[in-house]
Protein backbone atom coordinates (compact mmCIF):
# COMPACT_ATOMS: atom_id res chain seq x y z
CA UNK A 1 0.00 0.00 0.00
CA UNK A 2 1.62 3.39 -0.66
CA UNK A 3 1.29 5.61 2.43
CA UNK A 4 2.18 9.01 3.19
CA UNK A 5 3.13 10.24 6.21
CA UNK A 6 4.10 13.24 7.57
CA UNK A 7 5.05 14.72 11.34
CA UNK A 8 4.60 16.44 13.28
CA UNK A 9 1.09 17.03 12.63
CA UNK A 10 1.12 20.12 14.31
CA UNK A 11 3.83 22.86 14.91
CA UNK A 12 3.90 26.22 16.99
CA UNK A 13 6.87 28.57 16.34
CA UNK A 14 8.37 31.36 17.25
CA UNK A 15 9.02 33.99 15.07
CA UNK A 16 12.61 33.83 13.65
CA UNK A 17 12.86 30.43 14.64
CA UNK A 18 14.14 27.48 12.14
CA UNK A 19 11.68 24.95 11.39
CA UNK A 20 11.50 21.14 9.77
CA UNK A 21 8.78 19.65 8.53
CA UNK A 22 9.04 15.75 7.27
CA UNK A 23 7.32 13.71 4.87
CA UNK A 24 8.42 9.29 4.56
CA UNK A 25 6.87 7.29 1.47
CA UNK A 26 6.63 3.84 1.12
CA UNK A 27 6.83 3.25 -2.65
CA UNK A 28 9.64 4.89 -5.04
CA UNK A 29 8.68 7.20 -6.82
CA UNK A 30 9.12 10.10 -9.96
CA UNK A 31 8.43 13.32 -7.97
CA UNK A 32 8.24 14.63 -4.59
CA UNK A 33 6.03 18.37 -4.28
CA UNK A 34 5.55 20.26 -1.76
CA UNK A 35 2.41 22.38 -1.04
CA UNK A 36 1.36 25.22 0.86
CA UNK A 37 -2.44 25.75 1.70
CA UNK A 38 -3.40 29.17 3.39
CA UNK A 39 -6.45 29.00 5.15
CA UNK A 40 -9.39 29.77 3.23
CA UNK A 41 -8.25 26.91 0.90
CA UNK A 42 -5.80 27.75 -2.11
CA UNK A 43 -3.01 25.27 -2.46
CA UNK A 44 0.42 26.49 -4.32
CA UNK A 45 3.40 24.80 -5.04
CA UNK A 46 6.54 25.41 -3.03
CA UNK A 47 8.84 22.56 -5.14
CA UNK A 48 8.73 19.99 -6.96
CA UNK A 49 11.77 17.35 -5.86
CA UNK A 50 13.37 14.35 -7.78
CA UNK A 51 16.69 14.49 -5.97
CA UNK A 52 18.85 16.63 -4.02
CA UNK A 53 17.76 19.75 -2.57
CA UNK A 54 16.22 22.88 -4.01
CA UNK A 55 15.72 26.51 -2.57
CA UNK A 56 13.16 29.19 -3.11
CA UNK A 57 14.02 31.92 -0.88
CA UNK A 58 13.76 31.04 3.07
CA UNK A 59 11.97 27.55 2.03
CA UNK A 60 14.27 24.75 1.52
CA UNK A 61 13.52 21.14 0.47
CA UNK A 62 15.72 18.22 0.68
CA UNK A 63 14.83 14.59 -0.57
CA UNK A 64 16.73 11.30 -0.02
CA UNK A 65 15.68 8.68 -2.38
CA UNK A 66 17.38 5.64 -0.55
CA UNK A 67 15.70 6.57 2.97
CA UNK A 68 12.03 7.17 0.55
CA UNK A 69 12.11 10.70 2.97
CA UNK A 70 11.71 14.44 2.52
CA UNK A 71 12.04 17.65 4.41
CA UNK A 72 10.59 21.18 4.27
CA UNK A 73 12.94 23.67 5.95
CA UNK A 74 12.04 27.19 6.74
CA UNK A 75 14.84 29.90 8.15
CA UNK A 76 14.03 32.57 10.36
CA UNK A 77 10.48 32.12 10.13
CA UNK A 78 7.62 34.52 9.85
CA UNK A 79 4.12 34.73 10.88
CA UNK A 80 2.94 34.73 7.15
CA UNK A 81 4.60 31.30 7.11
CA UNK A 82 1.91 29.89 9.11
CA UNK A 83 -0.15 27.57 6.96
CA UNK A 84 -0.86 23.84 6.11
CA UNK A 85 2.12 22.58 4.12
CA UNK A 86 1.87 18.87 2.74
CA UNK A 87 3.47 16.78 0.55
CA UNK A 88 2.32 14.69 -1.93
CA UNK A 89 4.52 12.05 -4.20
CA UNK A 90 3.61 10.87 -7.49
CA UNK A 91 5.17 7.09 -7.61
CA UNK A 92 6.88 5.56 -10.34
CA UNK A 93 4.37 3.78 -11.80
CA UNK A 94 0.92 4.72 -12.46
CA UNK A 95 0.07 8.52 -12.79
CA UNK A 96 -1.74 9.87 -9.59
CA UNK A 97 -0.58 11.96 -7.00
CA UNK A 98 -0.61 10.72 -3.03
CA UNK A 99 -0.68 13.15 -0.15
CA UNK A 100 0.24 13.45 3.08
CA UNK A 101 -2.13 14.78 5.45
CA UNK A 102 -0.81 17.79 6.15
CA UNK A 103 1.36 19.74 9.01
CA UNK A 104 -0.63 22.61 10.48
CA UNK A 105 2.12 25.31 10.87
CA UNK A 106 1.72 28.49 13.37
CA UNK A 107 4.45 30.86 13.74
CA UNK A 108 4.12 33.78 16.26
CA UNK A 109 5.47 36.94 16.58
CA UNK B 1 -0.11 34.52 -14.75
CA UNK B 2 -1.61 30.48 -14.92
CA UNK B 3 -4.56 29.99 -13.64
CA UNK B 4 -7.01 27.57 -12.26
CA UNK B 5 -10.85 28.83 -11.83
CA UNK B 6 -13.35 27.05 -9.61
CA UNK B 7 -17.02 28.09 -10.91
CA UNK B 8 -18.12 28.06 -7.22
CA UNK B 9 -16.50 29.26 -4.29
CA UNK B 10 -19.55 28.02 -1.69
CA UNK B 11 -22.52 26.06 -2.60
CA UNK B 12 -25.65 24.97 -0.43
CA UNK B 13 -27.37 22.81 -1.97
CA UNK B 14 -30.64 20.38 -0.28
CA UNK B 15 -30.36 16.32 -0.44
CA UNK B 16 -31.10 14.91 -3.82
CA UNK B 17 -30.25 18.07 -5.96
CA UNK B 18 -27.94 17.35 -8.80
CA UNK B 19 -24.47 19.35 -8.15
CA UNK B 20 -21.95 20.96 -10.95
CA UNK B 21 -18.39 22.05 -10.11
CA UNK B 22 -16.28 23.30 -12.72
CA UNK B 23 -13.02 24.08 -13.67
CA UNK B 24 -11.15 25.91 -15.80
CA UNK B 25 -7.18 26.04 -16.29
CA UNK B 26 -5.13 28.55 -19.21
CA UNK B 27 -2.28 26.55 -19.18
CA UNK B 28 -2.77 23.97 -21.94
CA UNK B 29 -2.30 21.21 -19.62
CA UNK B 30 -3.25 17.35 -20.44
CA UNK B 31 -3.86 16.61 -16.84
CA UNK B 32 -6.80 17.44 -14.97
CA UNK B 33 -8.20 16.31 -11.13
CA UNK B 34 -10.54 16.71 -9.00
CA UNK B 35 -9.87 16.28 -4.71
CA UNK B 36 -12.15 16.47 -2.15
CA UNK B 37 -10.69 17.80 1.22
CA UNK B 38 -11.61 16.50 4.70
CA UNK B 39 -10.24 17.42 7.87
CA UNK B 40 -8.12 14.73 9.31
CA UNK B 41 -8.50 12.75 5.43
CA UNK B 42 -5.99 15.17 3.38
CA UNK B 43 -6.81 15.35 -0.26
CA UNK B 44 -8.50 12.41 -2.08
CA UNK B 45 -8.93 11.98 -5.72
CA UNK B 46 -12.06 11.51 -6.64
CA UNK B 47 -11.29 11.45 -10.83
CA UNK B 48 -8.54 12.63 -12.82
CA UNK B 49 -8.58 12.95 -16.91
CA UNK B 50 -5.13 13.02 -19.08
CA UNK B 51 -6.98 14.09 -22.14
CA UNK B 52 -10.23 15.39 -23.65
CA UNK B 53 -13.04 12.89 -23.32
CA UNK B 54 -10.70 10.49 -21.33
CA UNK B 55 -11.41 9.79 -17.29
CA UNK B 56 -9.91 7.74 -14.90
CA UNK B 57 -11.52 7.04 -11.29
CA UNK B 58 -9.38 7.99 -8.64
CA UNK B 59 -9.88 6.33 -5.13
CA UNK B 60 -13.41 7.61 -4.14
CA UNK B 61 -15.26 8.21 -7.57
CA UNK B 62 -18.84 6.74 -5.95
CA UNK B 63 -21.27 9.27 -5.92
CA UNK B 64 -19.20 11.53 -8.69
CA UNK B 65 -19.27 11.69 -12.61
CA UNK B 66 -17.11 13.89 -14.58
CA UNK B 67 -17.13 15.34 -18.17
CA UNK B 68 -13.61 16.64 -19.54
CA UNK B 69 -15.56 17.60 -23.71
CA UNK B 70 -12.71 20.68 -24.20
CA UNK B 71 -9.17 20.66 -22.60
CA UNK B 72 -9.40 23.68 -20.90
CA UNK B 73 -12.72 22.14 -18.92
CA UNK B 74 -13.30 19.30 -16.51
CA UNK B 75 -16.54 19.07 -14.77
CA UNK B 76 -17.37 17.77 -11.77
CA UNK B 77 -21.25 16.08 -11.18
CA UNK B 78 -23.12 15.01 -8.12
CA UNK B 79 -26.25 13.44 -9.72
CA UNK B 80 -28.00 13.53 -6.29
CA UNK B 81 -25.94 15.11 -3.22
CA UNK B 82 -26.26 13.72 -0.08
CA UNK B 83 -24.99 14.93 3.24
CA UNK B 84 -21.46 13.00 3.42
CA UNK B 85 -20.78 15.07 -0.21
CA UNK B 86 -20.80 18.37 2.56
CA UNK B 87 -16.69 18.96 1.92
CA UNK B 88 -13.92 21.38 0.19
CA UNK B 89 -13.74 20.66 -3.18
CA UNK B 90 -10.45 21.04 -5.12
CA UNK B 91 -9.51 21.29 -8.83
CA UNK B 92 -5.75 20.64 -10.21
CA UNK B 93 -3.80 20.63 -13.70
CA UNK B 94 -0.50 19.52 -14.52
CA UNK B 95 1.46 19.26 -17.33
CA UNK B 96 2.83 15.86 -19.49
CA UNK B 97 1.85 12.95 -20.07
CA UNK B 98 3.38 11.19 -16.54
CA UNK B 99 2.65 14.32 -14.82
CA UNK B 100 6.12 15.27 -14.85
CA UNK B 101 5.37 18.96 -14.00
CA UNK B 102 4.14 21.44 -11.44
CA UNK B 103 0.90 20.70 -10.07
CA UNK B 104 -1.83 23.71 -9.94
CA UNK B 105 -4.62 23.61 -7.87
CA UNK B 106 -8.10 26.02 -7.92
CA UNK B 107 -9.24 28.05 -4.81
CA UNK B 108 -12.08 25.54 -4.19
CA UNK B 109 -15.62 24.78 -3.71
CA UNK B 110 -16.78 24.60 0.03
CA UNK B 111 -19.83 22.70 -0.81
CA UNK B 112 -22.43 22.38 2.04
CA UNK B 113 -25.37 19.59 1.64
CA UNK B 114 -28.70 20.04 3.41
Amino acid sequence: KNEVEQSPQNLTAQEGEFITINCSYSVGISALHWLQQHPGGGIVSLFMLSSGKKKHGRLIATINIQEKHSSLHITASHPRDSAVYICAQLPNTGNQFYFGTGTSLTVIP
Amino acid sequence: DVKVTQSSRYLVKRTGEKVFLECVQDMDHENMFWYRQDPGLGLRLIYFSYDVKMKEKGDIPEGYSVSREKKERFSLILESASTNQTSMYLCASSFGRRNTGELFFGEGSRLTVL
